[in-house]
């Protein structure tokens, strides 16, 4: 069965700061990985997703991740984080082909002026 | 324009009571999934139907239940043997090879 470890429940950073937010899973099988946005009461919007290829995968709003298959990690990562960027974060992972998906507890970055 | 509703945005429910949950969707998806959602647990999935018709349990199903008579629809009661029902659910659907998942806003469920 595949998991997913978010291993910081928040991350407060400064305006236009660089922020990277950890994501690590497990699983014994080829995997698709996501990343989510989500702003307060509201549904969840897709922020970048690796399916196969390059590792580096690039999303909107500036957003970017690697999928290191040594480390199990898809790390997210933003070179300058604006305070529209606050909201929770949630990384996931499917087996694809109707396999559910297993999502992390989440991280809320706090983005502060 | 192509997506997932559910409604209501927010719901009241007396103790004791029965209450249904819609979601509907025009993006021709196959299969479609119910998540609850609590402050620092992350989503986890109640019920999904891969097909019209079919449904399989999730993690947490005890105290919902769920049909699929169509397949842009897929509505979730939550019963009264739910002990803890006041939660964020999401539902969402997603393509034949699972590739994306698309939510919809979400619906707010108070227990009072």
């Amino acid at each position: 069965a595949q998991s997913v470890t978010q291993l910081d429940s928040q991350v407060p950073v400064f305006e236009e700061a660089p922020v990277e937010l950890r994501c690590n899973y497990s699983s014994s099988v080829s995997v698709y990985l996501f990343w989510y946005v989500q702003y307060p009461n509201q549904g969840l919007q897709l922020l970048l997703k690796y399916l196969s290829g390059s590792t580096l995968v690039k999303g909107i709003n500036g957003f970017e991740a690697e999928f290191n298959k040594s480390q199990t990690s898809f790390h997210l990562r933003k070179p300058s984080v604006h305070i529209s960027d606050t909201a929770e974060y949630f990384c996931a992972v499917s087996r694809g082909g109707f396999q559910k998906l297993v999502f992390g507890t989440g991280t809320r970055l706090l983005v502060s002026p | 324009d192509g997506g997932i509703t559910q409604s209501p945005k927010y719901l009241f429910r007396k103790e004791g009571q029965n209450v249904t949950l819609s979601c509907e969707q025009n993006l021709n998806h196959d299969a479609m999934y119910w998540y609850r959602q609590d402050p620092g647990q992350g989503l986890r999935l109640i019920y999904y139907s891969q097909i019209v018709n079919d449904f399989q349990k999730g993690d947490i199903a005890e105290g919902y239940s769920v049909s699929r008579e169509k397949k842009e629809s897929f509505p979730l009661t939550v019963t009264s043997a739910q002990k803890n029902p006041t939660a964020f659910y999401l539902c969402a659907s997603t393509t034949v090879a699972g590739q994306q998942a698309f939510f919809g806003q979400g619906t707010r469920l108070t227990v009072v």
